[in-house]
């Protein structure tokens, strides 16, 4: 079966760096997704790595290891606004989004 | 602005009634989905449609219906057949299915079966 799995809460202080794993097995891979969630409201994009590696785009950086199955999402200089849900997401072989349940980051003063 | 919109937001409905949750959007999109959210749980896709007046089932399609009749607009309906309806829908959308399959969602809609 398909399988995506990632921590169900974390913890981190304002102004730190928090890093968020997922692990995946899925049917093929065409990609993988980060988005943020805020509590009630919808998910938004952050990133989208296919080729092994880092990539970064401002205080959020993702990566990527197709031989491990697995990806990271790294916070910088927390904020409070960036308490969300941060949910991991695989393309498969038949271009599906399969889904993690994500991870609660709460940002704690 | 281009967008999605799902309305309405907070829905409440009796128990053995059929809803339809709306969803348009103006980005001139061509694939289209819905998701159910539960707590602690993944978004988990109920049905998507690739083109007009076609529509394939998702993982969990039992007791929820479709249509596409226009490009820009993908209701769901929830029927009585469905056994916990209550939680939040998302709908979705994206250029094509292709590698590159980055979604955009609407706000949701929260529905509660009393």
């Amino acid at each position: 079966g398909q399988n995506i799995d990632q921590p169900t809460e974390m913890t981190a202080t304002e102004g730190a760096i928090v890093q968020i794993n997922c692990t995946y097995q899925t049917s093929g891979f065409n990609g993988l997704f980060w988005y943020q969630q805020h509590a009630g409201e919808a998910p938004t994009f952050l990133s989208y790595n296919v080729l092994d590696g880092l990539e970064e785009k401002g205080r959020f950086s993702s990566f990527l290891s197709r031989s491990k199955g697995y990806s990271y999402l790294l916070l910088k200089e927390l904020q409070m606004k960036d308490s969300a849900s941060y949910l991991c997401a695989v393309v498969d072989s038949n271009y599906q989004l399969i889904w993690g349940a994500g991870t609660k980051l709460i940002i704690k003063p | 602005d281009g967008g999605i919109t799902q309305s309405p937001k907070y829905l409440f409905r009796k128990e053995g009634q059929n809803v339809t949750l709306s969803c348009e959007q103006n980005l001139n999109h061509d694939a289209m989905y819905w998701y159910r959210q539960d707590p602690g749980q993944g978004l988990r896709l109920i049905y998507y449609s690739q083109i007009v007046n076609d529509f394939q089932k998702g993982d969990i399609a039992e007791g929820y219906s479709v249509s596409r009749e226009k490009k820009e607009s993908f209701p769901l309906t929830v029927t009585s057949a469905q056994k916990n309806p209550t939680a939040f829908y998302l709908c979705a959308s994206s250029a094509s299915e292709s590698s590159y399959n980055e979604q955009f969602f609407g706000p949701g809609t929260r529905l509660t079966v009393l």
